[in-house]
Protein backbone atom coordinates (compact mmCIF):
# COMPACT_ATOMS: atom_id res chain seq x y z
CA UNK A 1 0.00 0.00 0.00
CA UNK A 2 1.08 3.64 -0.59
CA UNK A 3 1.95 5.66 2.22
CA UNK A 4 2.65 9.30 2.34
CA UNK A 5 4.79 11.02 5.21
CA UNK A 6 5.21 13.98 6.25
CA UNK A 7 8.25 14.52 8.82
CA UNK A 8 7.16 18.12 10.12
CA UNK A 9 4.17 18.46 11.80
CA UNK A 10 4.61 22.41 12.18
CA UNK A 11 6.81 25.11 9.48
CA UNK A 12 7.52 28.88 10.62
CA UNK A 13 8.66 31.47 8.27
CA UNK A 14 8.82 34.92 8.29
CA UNK A 15 6.68 37.12 5.97
CA UNK A 16 8.83 37.88 2.14
CA UNK A 17 10.74 35.01 3.10
CA UNK A 18 10.93 31.37 1.63
CA UNK A 19 10.51 28.09 3.18
CA UNK A 20 10.26 24.04 2.33
CA UNK A 21 8.11 21.84 3.19
CA UNK A 22 8.86 18.13 3.19
CA UNK A 23 7.31 14.61 1.73
CA UNK A 24 8.16 11.66 0.94
CA UNK A 25 5.99 8.62 -0.36
CA UNK A 26 6.05 4.78 -0.75
CA UNK A 27 5.65 3.57 -3.89
CA UNK A 28 5.89 0.09 -6.34
CA UNK A 29 4.34 1.91 -9.37
CA UNK A 30 6.34 3.99 -11.59
CA UNK A 31 3.63 6.55 -12.92
CA UNK A 32 1.16 8.15 -10.34
CA UNK A 33 0.46 11.55 -9.35
CA UNK A 34 1.63 13.71 -6.64
CA UNK A 35 -0.42 16.89 -5.15
CA UNK A 36 0.07 19.49 -3.00
CA UNK A 37 -3.47 20.79 -0.85
CA UNK A 38 -3.90 23.87 1.27
CA UNK A 39 -5.88 23.78 4.49
CA UNK A 40 -6.88 27.39 5.82
CA UNK A 41 -8.97 27.89 9.25
CA UNK A 42 -11.73 27.69 7.04
CA UNK A 43 -10.92 24.18 6.51
CA UNK A 44 -11.47 24.19 2.66
CA UNK A 45 -8.78 21.76 0.79
CA UNK A 46 -7.47 23.89 -2.03
CA UNK A 47 -5.24 22.37 -4.43
CA UNK A 48 -1.79 24.06 -4.51
CA UNK A 49 0.37 22.68 -7.36
CA UNK A 50 0.72 18.78 -9.08
CA UNK A 51 2.77 16.66 -10.49
CA UNK A 52 3.07 13.78 -13.17
CA UNK A 53 5.52 11.36 -12.26
CA UNK A 54 6.50 10.93 -15.36
CA UNK A 55 7.71 14.20 -15.92
CA UNK A 56 11.06 15.03 -14.73
CA UNK A 57 10.56 19.23 -15.17
CA UNK A 58 9.28 20.24 -11.34
CA UNK A 59 6.58 21.85 -11.36
CA UNK A 60 5.64 25.47 -10.86
CA UNK A 61 2.72 27.91 -9.85
CA UNK A 62 3.54 31.55 -9.61
CA UNK A 63 5.01 31.36 -5.91
CA UNK A 64 4.87 27.76 -5.09
CA UNK A 65 7.24 25.31 -7.02
CA UNK A 66 8.15 21.95 -6.04
CA UNK A 67 11.57 19.54 -5.69
CA UNK A 68 10.60 16.86 -7.18
CA UNK A 69 12.91 13.51 -6.87
CA UNK A 70 11.72 10.31 -7.85
CA UNK A 71 14.06 8.17 -7.49
CA UNK A 72 14.83 9.37 -3.73
CA UNK A 73 10.42 9.20 -3.78
CA UNK A 74 10.45 12.76 -2.23
CA UNK A 75 8.19 15.84 -3.61
CA UNK A 76 9.15 19.19 -1.53
CA UNK A 77 7.19 22.23 -1.74
CA UNK A 78 8.91 25.49 -1.85
CA UNK A 79 6.71 28.94 -0.91
CA UNK A 80 8.27 31.68 -1.92
CA UNK A 81 8.08 35.71 -0.76
CA UNK A 82 5.66 34.33 1.90
CA UNK A 83 2.35 35.90 2.55
CA UNK A 84 0.23 36.22 5.46
CA UNK A 85 -2.95 34.12 3.71
CA UNK A 86 -0.35 31.10 2.79
CA UNK A 87 -0.78 30.61 6.75
CA UNK A 88 -2.43 26.97 6.69
CA UNK A 89 -2.57 23.03 7.02
CA UNK A 90 -0.35 22.09 3.43
CA UNK A 91 -1.04 18.11 2.70
CA UNK A 92 1.00 16.42 0.36
CA UNK A 93 -0.83 13.89 -1.66
CA UNK A 94 0.03 10.47 -3.65
CA UNK A 95 -2.35 9.38 -6.28
CA UNK A 96 -2.28 6.11 -8.46
CA UNK A 97 -2.67 6.02 -12.28
CA UNK A 98 -4.11 2.01 -12.17
CA UNK A 99 -4.84 -1.08 -10.06
CA UNK A 100 -7.20 -1.29 -7.31
CA UNK A 101 -6.11 1.94 -5.48
CA UNK A 102 -6.63 3.67 -8.58
CA UNK A 103 -8.48 7.28 -8.10
CA UNK A 104 -8.18 7.72 -3.98
CA UNK A 105 -5.92 10.28 -2.31
CA UNK A 106 -3.42 8.56 0.17
CA UNK A 107 -2.55 11.85 2.29
CA UNK A 108 0.53 12.69 4.78
CA UNK A 109 -0.06 13.96 8.26
CA UNK A 110 -0.21 17.34 7.33
CA UNK A 111 2.68 20.30 8.27
CA UNK A 112 1.05 23.37 9.75
CA UNK A 113 2.87 26.76 7.97
CA UNK A 114 2.62 30.25 10.62
CA UNK A 115 3.68 32.67 8.54
CA UNK A 116 5.21 35.67 11.17
CA UNK A 117 4.45 39.91 9.84
CA UNK B 1 -15.05 27.82 -4.95
CA UNK B 2 -14.18 24.45 -6.39
CA UNK B 3 -17.88 24.25 -7.99
CA UNK B 4 -18.14 21.16 -5.39
CA UNK B 5 -21.74 21.45 -2.96
CA UNK B 6 -21.41 19.92 0.55
CA UNK B 7 -24.70 20.06 2.64
CA UNK B 8 -24.89 20.43 5.39
CA UNK B 9 -22.27 22.67 6.69
CA UNK B 10 -22.48 21.09 10.17
CA UNK B 11 -24.71 18.23 12.06
CA UNK B 12 -24.80 17.99 15.18
CA UNK B 13 -26.80 14.69 16.51
CA UNK B 14 -26.64 12.31 18.68
CA UNK B 15 -24.95 8.41 19.63
CA UNK B 16 -26.85 6.08 17.93
CA UNK B 17 -28.48 8.59 15.22
CA UNK B 18 -28.57 7.87 11.42
CA UNK B 19 -27.56 11.25 9.24
CA UNK B 20 -27.59 11.70 5.75
CA UNK B 21 -24.72 14.15 3.79
CA UNK B 22 -24.97 15.57 0.27
CA UNK B 23 -22.67 16.39 -2.45
CA UNK B 24 -23.27 17.62 -5.90
CA UNK B 25 -20.16 17.37 -7.91
CA UNK B 26 -19.13 19.98 -10.22
CA UNK B 27 -20.83 19.93 -14.03
CA UNK B 28 -19.63 17.18 -16.13
CA UNK B 29 -17.91 15.36 -12.99
CA UNK B 30 -18.08 11.56 -13.62
CA UNK B 31 -16.64 10.73 -10.36
CA UNK B 32 -17.17 11.48 -6.44
CA UNK B 33 -14.87 10.66 -3.38
CA UNK B 34 -15.73 10.79 0.08
CA UNK B 35 -12.97 11.57 3.07
CA UNK B 36 -13.20 11.35 6.82
CA UNK B 37 -11.00 13.97 8.40
CA UNK B 38 -10.29 13.32 12.23
CA UNK B 39 -7.90 14.18 14.46
CA UNK B 40 -6.58 11.37 15.25
CA UNK B 41 -6.67 9.71 12.05
CA UNK B 42 -6.00 12.45 9.85
CA UNK B 43 -7.41 12.46 5.91
CA UNK B 44 -9.06 9.10 5.25
CA UNK B 45 -10.44 7.84 1.81
CA UNK B 46 -14.19 6.10 2.25
CA UNK B 47 -15.31 5.23 -1.03
CA UNK B 48 -15.44 6.37 -4.55
CA UNK B 49 -18.48 6.50 -7.04
CA UNK B 50 -18.12 6.53 -10.80
CA UNK B 51 -20.73 7.13 -12.88
CA UNK B 52 -23.09 5.72 -10.55
CA UNK B 53 -21.40 2.78 -10.06
CA UNK B 54 -19.24 2.24 -6.61
CA UNK B 55 -15.41 1.71 -7.84
CA UNK B 56 -13.22 1.45 -4.88
CA UNK B 57 -13.89 1.28 -0.99
CA UNK B 58 -11.25 2.62 1.75
CA UNK B 59 -11.73 2.42 5.34
CA UNK B 60 -15.77 2.63 5.72
CA UNK B 61 -17.37 1.32 8.51
CA UNK B 62 -19.89 -1.07 7.93
CA UNK B 63 -22.59 1.67 9.65
CA UNK B 64 -21.82 4.30 6.66
CA UNK B 65 -23.00 3.18 3.05
CA UNK B 66 -23.25 5.65 -0.12
CA UNK B 67 -24.61 6.02 -3.33
CA UNK B 68 -24.50 8.24 -6.43
CA UNK B 69 -27.50 8.51 -8.28
CA UNK B 70 -28.13 9.10 -11.90
CA UNK B 71 -28.03 13.18 -11.61
CA UNK B 72 -24.33 12.25 -10.30
CA UNK B 73 -24.87 13.71 -6.99
CA UNK B 74 -23.84 11.49 -4.09
CA UNK B 75 -25.26 10.69 -0.49
CA UNK B 76 -23.16 9.04 2.28
CA UNK B 77 -25.45 7.58 5.15
CA UNK B 78 -23.95 7.33 8.11
CA UNK B 79 -25.77 4.83 10.64
CA UNK B 80 -25.67 3.81 14.73
CA UNK B 81 -23.56 7.16 15.46
CA UNK B 82 -20.76 6.69 18.16
CA UNK B 83 -18.86 9.45 19.80
CA UNK B 84 -15.68 8.64 17.39
CA UNK B 85 -17.70 9.17 14.39
CA UNK B 86 -17.45 12.93 15.06
CA UNK B 87 -15.35 14.93 11.99
CA UNK B 88 -14.97 16.43 8.94
CA UNK B 89 -16.55 14.60 5.67
CA UNK B 90 -15.59 15.66 2.38
CA UNK B 91 -16.55 14.86 -0.77
CA UNK B 92 -14.59 15.88 -3.38
CA UNK B 93 -15.16 15.52 -7.52
CA UNK B 94 -13.25 14.76 -10.32
CA UNK B 95 -13.56 14.51 -14.02
CA UNK B 96 -11.45 11.24 -14.11
CA UNK B 97 -12.37 8.60 -17.55
CA UNK B 98 -14.51 11.47 -19.27
CA UNK B 99 -13.44 12.39 -22.94
CA UNK B 100 -10.94 15.24 -23.49
CA UNK B 101 -8.49 16.74 -21.63
CA UNK B 102 -4.79 16.82 -20.22
CA UNK B 103 -4.59 13.91 -18.39
CA UNK B 104 -3.51 15.23 -15.39
CA UNK B 105 -6.35 17.84 -15.47
CA UNK B 106 -8.60 14.92 -16.00
CA UNK B 107 -7.55 13.53 -12.35
CA UNK B 108 -7.47 16.38 -9.94
CA UNK B 109 -10.16 16.10 -7.04
CA UNK B 110 -11.44 19.39 -6.35
CA UNK B 111 -13.42 19.71 -2.99
CA UNK B 112 -15.99 20.59 -1.23
CA UNK B 113 -16.28 22.54 1.91
CA UNK B 114 -17.31 19.70 4.03
CA UNK B 115 -19.94 18.49 6.37
CA UNK B 116 -18.64 19.17 10.12
CA UNK B 117 -20.50 16.27 11.79
CA UNK B 118 -20.57 16.72 16.26
CA UNK B 119 -22.12 13.27 17.51
CA UNK B 120 -22.99 14.32 21.04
Amino acid sequence: AQTVTQSQPEMSVQEAETVTLSCTYDTSESDYYLFWYKQPPSRQMILVIRQEAYKQQNATENRFSVNFQKAAKSFSLKISDSQLGDAAMYFCAYRAIGGTSYGKLTFGQGTILTVHP
Amino acid sequence: DSGVTQTPKHLITATGQRVTLRCSPRSGDLSVYWYQQSLDQGLQFLIHYYNGEERAKGNILERFSAQQFPDLHSELNLSSLELGDSALYFCASSPDGTSGGARLAKNIQYFGAGTRLSVL
